[in-house]
């Protein structure tokens, strides 16, 4: 069973616009991260954010994480046709590190 | 630094063939794990290693055996392969330290197709 769900499944959107993509998850967290995938490639890791914060930024990222509704959201702003790409929320709620993924969202950038 | 290596990058078995999946990471961290990710899914924990001479199983062990020969190396090992096991596998590793858990960095993958 996964841990973690995004929505949505699938984001189509222009270059220059802002990217909101949620992952809800079901269980107390130690932490979440937000990994990005090109398509055929290995995993990027964007942000890891904490049980105890609320906000993180990197770049043009910006996660968020509310444990009250066990939600997490990341935004990438002005987006550009390199942001396309499959984004995944992982959930770690252990000591030995082990990480629940969603199935990910699809984002595609157009020019 | 290489970061998180692993071999091969494509395999294709005949079901009942055996084969072993590398991995090795150059970032001396004290875990290790191996994921698959299959079309349209994110990953399933298939083991993990949360330190040398430690191996645990995770969300989808049937069919897999692991060895964390170093703290270097992790390997995974089909002894019997199956069509089941047709997907994308992927090594990672992190440094876990008193329960706080630090980025996980992944290896580029290798594709496996069972026949």
């Amino acid at each position: 069973s996964q841990q973690g769900e995004e929505d949505p499944q699938a984001l189509s959107i222009q270059e220059g616009e802002n990217a909101t993509m949620n992952c809800s998850y079901k269980t107390s967290i130690n932490n979440l991260q937000w990994y990005r995938q090109n398509s055929g490639r290995g995993l990027v890791h964007l942000i890891l954010i904490r049980s105890n914060e609320r906000e993180k930024h990197s770049g043009r990222l910006r996660v968020t994480l509310d444990t009250s509704k066990k939600s997490s959201s990341l935004l990438i702003t002005a987006s550009r046709a390199a942001d396309t790409a499959s984004y995944f929320c992982a959930t770690g709620t252990d000591s030995w590190g082990k990480l629940q993924f969603g199935a990910g969202t699809q984002v595609v950038v157009t020019p | 630094n290489a970061g998180v290596t692993q071999t091969p990058k494509f395999q294709v078995l005949k079901t009942g063939q055996s084969m072993t999946l590398q991995c090795a990471q150059d970032m001396n961290h004290n875990s290790m794990y191996w994921y698959r990710q299959d079309p349209g899914m994110g990953l399933r924990l298939i083991y993990y290693s949360a330190s040398e001479g430690t191996t645990d199983k995770g969300e989808v062990p049937n069919g897999y055996n692991v060895s964390r020969l170093n703290k270097r190396e992790f390997s995974l090992r089909l002894e019997s392969a199956a069509p089941s096991q047709t997907s994308v596998y992927f090594c990672a590793s992190s440094w876990t330290s008193g329960g706080l858990q630090e980025t996980q960095y992944f290896g580029p993958g290798t594709r496996l197709l069972v026949l």
